[in-house]
């Protein structure tokens, strides 16, 4: 069975530019989460869907960052314009419902130059 | 407000020694769960177990065994007979009940640095 799926898996971008982070969930999955994990803060929840709807943002840290989740099998997670303070390895994860397992994507490393 | 301790941030051992990593959560919801995670050194976080809060027998999968204790809060993780494999973060994590209480709450992880 096909885990989460995260693309990319490196980048390395120039402050300043936008960086789309993308995710696709396992089949059946209705929640959705993106954390954030750096070595000052460790793992953080910035955001997490519920059948496609926005449940809590709280995490989010500032008006550059955005999420989106069209549809039950793809979402973004979009930062505009990005800094350095940025880099990170950023995770999507999937839950086929309340109190189930969470599963995480390989996650995506971000390195804003 | 959920809290996730793992008081050890780094722990070495040598091959086949057993290791025990802690774990003390915070949480003023009655029933939740609680999860370890293994991240590597390639950096993919593993699921390694789940524990409802009403259930606190303990288990065992192959080098690997768990103590929860609701009385203590402590939800620890031992691994007998390290192996170099064994080498990665440890992370608990804890979760609510309710659809409200969804999202994972992170310790701040265990490094295990097992020697050949």
């Amino acid at each position: 069975d096909a885990g989460v799926i995260q693309s990319p898996r490196h980048e390395v971008t120039e402050m300043g530019q936008e960086v789309t982070l993308r995710c696709k969930p396992i089949s059946g999955h209705d929640y959705l989460f993106w954390y954030r994990q750096t070595m000052m803060r460790g793992l953080e929840l910035l955001i997490y869907f519920n059948n496609n709807v926005p449940i809590d943002d709280s995490g989010m840290p500032e008006d550059r960052f955005s999420a989106k989740m069209p549809n039950a099998s793809f979402s973004t997670l979009k930062i505009q314009p990005s800094e350095p303070r940025d880099s990170a390895v950023y995770f999507c994860a999937s839950r086929g419902g309340p109190g189930n397992t969470i599963y995480f994507g390989e996650g995506s490393w971000l390195t804003v130059v | 407000a959920q809290k996730v301790t793992q008081a050890q941030t780094e722990i070495s051992v040598v091959e086949k020694e057993d290791v025990t990593l802690d774990c003390v959560y915070e949480t003023r919801d009655t029933t939740y769960y609680l999860f370890w995670y293994k991240q590597p050194p390639s950096g993919e976080l593993v699921f390694l177990i789940r524990r409802n809060s009403f259930d606190e027998q303990n288990e065992i999968s192959g080098r690997y065994s768990w103590n929860f204790q609701k009385s203590t809060s402590s939800f620890n993780f031992t691994i007998t007979a390290s192996q170099v494999v064994d080498s990665a973060v440890y992370f608990c994590a804890l979760s609510g009940w309710e659809a409200a209480g969804n999202k994972l709450t992170f310790g701040g992880g265990t490094r295990v640095l097992v020697k050949p």
